[in-house]
This record gives structure tokens, C-alpha cells and sequence, in this order.
């Protein structure tokens, strides 16, 4: 079974920051990753997927790199909108991984 | 635009069955670029995959769930529902339905449209 991590497990930053979260897969997944961001009472939102293709309406400022084992989602200048908690998720067995809170500074 | 809804009892006693069906409007369920999946998120905690369906009935499960997990299609009502038996409070959740996209090599790749979720409780 694929474990899926994620690190930090809460960011705390601030409005215009670059921001980074990283997500590690226990064995390889070639690219075969989605990145989602969710708030408070409310589901799931696809952000990337495939690793690093832009899922439609998403701003650009999110991008997502990374294959293998390794994965990046990167928010280049950090927004009201984005304080979220974000997961991961592999696509071998549908794993997420444990979620990454990015708070107010 | 698409839109998914999930319905059924909010309340289920220990070791009873618990049944969601979710509703697809804006568009046919039965699309060959899509399965359709259930997640739970426990309160407090992260994401869970249950399973997954195609409208023609193949399914995929979550081994650590597949004993007690059964999802199933009604394509004349556009309707897919999960089954779960023996509740614990483990299984104390809100409950999403998603559509999930399926690339030409066969491979589902994102859970791109989510129904709003359904809390199920789980206490006698």
C-alpha cells in the first residue's frame, strides 16, 4: 500500500508570501498526483493534477512539479483567498496524504 | 454545469448498514471518460478513498473497506450509492461523492467535481 506525507503539516505565512508544500509518496507514482484545497464545511477543490497540469479556473499562481516520488505544490504570491488546507492524493491506490494547513501569520 | 448531491440518513446505529445514493444533474452518468468515487473525511482528520464505479458496474474498493463496501449504478436515474455494513464509530464521517476523470491510457487521474458531503453519525 502507497503511504502518501506531507510536509510542513501547518505553514503559517502571510498575504503575498511564496509559499511551498511538499508531498512524498512511499514508492513510485510516476506523475499520477492531484494537489486539492479545502476549506472549513466545504469539499474538496481540484488544484493540479497529473503533478503539474492547472486544473481549469484555477489562478495561476498555483503550479505543482514533481514525478516519481517527489511533489511540489507552490502558491507564488499568497492570497486571502488561499488560507486553506491542502492535500495531496496518488492515483495507484487513491491515497491522500495527511493535509497541510496554511495559515495567517 | 455538473453538480453531485449526496442523500441519506444523517443517523445510523452501530452494526447497521449505512446507504448514501448521490444524484448527478447537469449531465449523463453514463460518460466514458469518468468513474465515480466516494471519500469520507472523518471530523477532524484527512480524506479516505471508498471506492470507485464506472457506469457500466466495474468497481474498485479500498482494500482496508472492501469486506464491507459495496457502491452500485442506476444509470436510468443518474444515480450511483454506497453501501457500507456493520457500522462502528469509526465510520463516523461526512461522506463525499466526486466524479473522477479517466484518461485514454486508463488511468483516473483527479476527483474533479464533489458533491457538497453528507455527515452520517453513527450512535444508537
Amino acid at each position: 500500500d502507497i503511504q502518501m506525507t506531507q510536509s510542513p503539516s501547518t505553514l503559517s505565512a502571510s498575504v503575498g508570501d511564496r509559499v511551498t508544500i511538499t508531498c512524498r509518496a512511499s514508492q513510485t507514482i510516476s506523475s499520477w498526483l492531484a494537489w486539492y484545497q479545502q476549506k472549513p464545511g466545504k469539499a474538496p477543490k481540484l488544484l493540479i493534477y497529473k503533478a503539474s497540469i492547472l486544473q481549469s479556473g484555477v489562478p495561476s499562481r498555483f503550479s505543482g512539479s514533481g514525478s516519481g516520488t517527489e511533489f511540489t505544490l507552490t502558491i507564488s504570491s499568497l492570497q486571502p483567498d488561499d488560507f486553506a488546507t491542502y492535500y495531496c492524493q496518488q492515483f495507484n491506490s487513491f491515497t491522500f496524504g495527511p493535509g497541510t494547513k496554511v495559515d495567517i501569520k | 454545469q455538473l453538480q453531485l448531491q449526496e442523500s441519506g440518513p444523517g443517523l445510523v446505529k452501530p452494526s447497521e448498514t449505512l446507504s448514501l445514493t448521490c444524484t448527478v444533474s447537469g449531465g449523463s452518468i453514463s460518460r466514458n471518460e469518468y468513474y465515480w468515487g466516494w471519500i469520507r473525511q472523518s471530523p477532524g482528520k484527512g480524506l479516505e478513498w471508498i471506492g470507485n464505479i464506472y457506469y457500466r458496474g466495474t468497481t474498485f474498493y479500498n482494500p482496508s473497506l472492501k469486506s464491507r463496501v459495496t457502491i452500485s449504478v442506476d444509470t436510468s436515474r443518474n444515480q450511483f450509492s454506497l453501501r457500507l455494513t456493520s457500522v462502528t464509530a469509526a465510520d463516523m464521517a461526512v461522506y463525499y461523492c466526486a466524479r473522477a476523470h479517466l484518461t485514454i491510457s486508463g488511468v483516473v487521474d483527479a476527483f474533479d467535481i464533489w458533491g457538497q458531503g453528507t455527515m452520517v453519525t453513527v450512535s444508537s
